[in-house]
């Protein structure tokens, strides 16, 4: 099963750039995987489908401003000109037999 | 639009069941695969339970296999999770979720969820 870890927290200025990480396992780094939002009290929402070549699907509404990127094993959610309302949770997410998520990155808006 | 929304949530004691329901709308539910994921408060997303879009292949969260029963009846486009031996970790918003398609595992739209406490 494929185990992806991602960093609790992160904080950046408003208008600022951010990158996010979701590092695979050694033995899944070739797996594709989703990116979700969730900011306070609301509902997860699909941000992206990001593949290990840097190909991604986004998901409806998504704005230019969040991006996705592969390196190796690190699949990596890019936000430029943050927003208050960026401030959220964002997980990551794959699948083996079963699906499964990261721990999430709390993303503070400073 | 795409619309996913669950009901059946409540309090139950521990050891006792529930049965989580959501109903679909906005796209042929009959071929989409579905899931279902938990959020714990204060705690990250869980995935739980996820049924093939004919319902003939099911899948389960080791912590929950035995105990929870995914279904579909998609004559009436509407997705079940049947909980039972229920216990004070299973404490969750229940989320319904419908997958990406073109067999992408991904849950692409969510609804609003339901809310279970297990508690005496």
């Amino acid at each position: 099963q494929p185990v992806l870890t991602q960093s609790p927290s992160a904080s950046a200025s408003l208008g600022a750039s951010v990158s996010l990480t979701c590092t695979l396992d050694s033995g899944h780094i070739t797996y594709a995987i989703a990116w979700y939002q969730q900011q306070p009290e609301k509902v997860p929402r699909f941000l992206m489908m990001l593949n290990s070549d840097g190909s991604h699907i986004k998901g409806d509404g998504i704005p230019d401003r969040f991006s996705g990127s592969s390196s190796g094993a690190e699949r990596s959610l890019t936000i430029s000109s943050l927003q208050s309302d960026d401030e959220a949770d964002y997980y990551c997410q794959t699948w083996g037999p079963g699906r499964m998520f990261g721990g999430g990155t709390k993303l503070t808006v400073l | 639009e795409v619309q996913l929304v669950e009901s059946g949530g409540g309090l139950v004691q521990p050891g006792g069941s529930l049965r989580l329901s959501c109903a679909a709308s906005g796209f042929s539910f009959s071929t989409y695969t579905m899931s279902w994921v938990r959020q714990a408060p204060g705690k990250g997303l869980e995935w739980v339970s996820t049924i093939s879009d004919s319902g003939d292949s099911t899948y389960y969260a080791d912590s929950v296999k035995g105990r929870f029963a995914i279904s579909r009846d998609n004559s009436r486009n509407t997705l079940f999770l049947q909980m039972s031996s229920l216990r004070a970790a299973d404490t969750a918003v229940y989320f319904c979720a419908k997958d990406l398609g073109a067999g992408n595992r991904y849950f692409h739209h969510w609804g609003q969820g339901t809310l279970v406490i297990v508690s005496s």
